[in-house]
Formats: structure tokens, C-alpha cells, sequence
């Protein structure tokens, strides 16, 4: 199985300042045949279902606002919110579909400091 | 519009059964594979399964892989999830949600991000 990991746990980041999480793959999970890296990034709060942010590891998803941008491939990746709004306030998990089981990092709780 | 609708959640006893449904509206259902997630109290998300558009293929979690069944009506466009000897490590609130990317633009057996989910069933196992 294809192990994440995440850091940091959690962070606190001023309002209006960048918030950056980065997510490693215990295998790569860039497929050569497309060229496409299989990662994608999930904001969760509480009360709500996952909301998908990012896929193919750089990816935003439509409606999703330009200040989330994802980066990265093979087994390294990098998630950012360049200016954090008090209403990013949740925690953010990386995915691995490359392979099942397609396995969830352990998530990065982001808060306002 | 695109919707998922998760019930059959509840209280149930450890070693018992329960049965859930995820309720499609809005796209062809046939067309998506689709998969289960949950959520433990405060733990983080844990993919569990996934099925085929066709419903000939399925994938689980080492954690539920032969006690657990995905399945799919697309008569009905239902998802369901099949759980037999639950634990008390099965409670959690369990989502399905949409594959990302439509059976005619997807590699064979290819799974990707999930793009649309519902809000959730709670399941709670205990004596």
C-alpha cells in the first residue's frame, strides 16, 4: 500500500498570509503513461463533507477559488493558500488514487493565528 | 442538480449487519465509479472502497476487504455498501462520492479524485 504522510500536523497562519502543507508518497504516483500524478487535495470542516480542491496535483477544481494551487510530482507535492481567509479555517488532506488502496494523507489542520 | 444522498445509518451491535445506500441524482450514474469513505470521531478520512461504472470491478480497504461489499443498481442509481461484522472501530460517518472522470474518458480499471459527495451517514457500533 501507498503510505502519505503530511506536514505540518497543523499550523496557524495571520489572515491574508500564505499557508503552505506539504504531502510525500511512500511510491511514486506519477503514472508515465499520461504523464499525470495521481494526487489530490481535500478541504474538510466540520459538519461538512470533503470538499476536492486539487487533482492531478496542480488542478483546481472549478469554482475553487485561485488562492489554493498545488504542486509538485512523483512523491513530493506542496499545497498552498497564497492569502489565507478566515474561512479556509479546516483541515486539508492529500489522496493517492494512483494505486488501491487509494489512501488519505493524515490530514494538516490549518487555523488563524 | 449533481447529488449524492447517503442513509442507513444508525446504532447497531458489534458482529451485526447493516446496509448502506447512496441515492444518485442529477448525472448518469452509469457512467462514474463510485466510492465510500468515512470518517472515524476524531480521526481522519479513510478511503474504503470503490466500484466500476459497470460494476464488474471493486476495490477495498484492507481494513474491510472481506467484510465489506460495494455494490451498485444503476436501475436505481443506488450505491450501496454491505457491512457485516461490524466492529466497534467501524464507527464513523461514511460518504460516498463520485469518481472524478467519466467511463468513456477513463483508463481500464483507472480510479481518480472524487469530485462530488454527499453529506454523509453516521454509524455507530455498540453494545
Amino acid at each position: 500500500d501507498i503510505v502519505m504522510t503530511q506536514s505540518p500536523d497543523s499550523l496557524a497562519v495571520a489572515l491574508g498570509e500564505r499557508a503552505t502543507i506539504n504531502c510525500k508518497s511512500s511510491q511514486s504516483v506519477l503514472y508515465s503513461s499520461n504523464n499525470k500524478n495521481y494526487l489530490g487535495w481535500y478541504q474538510l470542516k466540520p459538519g461538512q463533507p470533503p470538499k476536492l480542491l486539487i487533482y492531478w496535483a496542480s488542478t483546481r477544481e472549478s469554482g475553487v477559488p485561485d488562492r489554493f494551487s498545488g504542486s509538485g510530482s512523483g512523491t513530493d507535492f506542496t499545497f498552498t493558500i497564497s492569502s489565507l481567509q478566515a474561512e479556509d479555517v479546516a483541515v486539508y488532506y492529500c489522496q493517492q488514487y494512483y494505486s488501491s488502496p487509494f489512501t488519505f494523507g493524515p490530514g494538516t489542520k490549518v487555523g488563524i493565528k | 442538480q449533481v447529488q449524492l444522498v447517503e442513509s442507513g445509518g444508525g446504532v447497531v451491535q458489534p458482529g451485526r449487519s447493516l446496509r448502506l445506500s447512496c441515492a444518485a441524482s442529477g448525472f448518469t450514474f452509469s457512467n462514474y465509479a463510485m466510492h465510500w469513505v468515512r470518517q472515524a470521531p476524531g480521526k481522519g478520512l479513510e478511503w474504503m472502497a470503490v466500484v466500476s461504472y459497470d460494476g464488474n470491478n471493486k476495490y477495498y480497504a484492507d481494513s474491510v476487504r472481506g467484510r465489506f461489499t460495494i455494490s451498485r443498481d444503476s436501475s436505481k442509481n443506488t450505491l450501496y455498501l454491505q457491512m457485516n461484522s461490524l466492529r466497534a472501530e467501524d464507527t464513523a460517518v461514511f460518504y460516498c462520492a463520485r469518481d472524478g472522470v467519466v467511463a468513456s474518458a477513463m483508463l481500464v480499471d483507472h480510479y481518480y479524485h472524487m469530485d462530488v459527495w454527499g453529506k454523509g451517514t453516521t454509524v455507530i457500533v455498540s453494545s
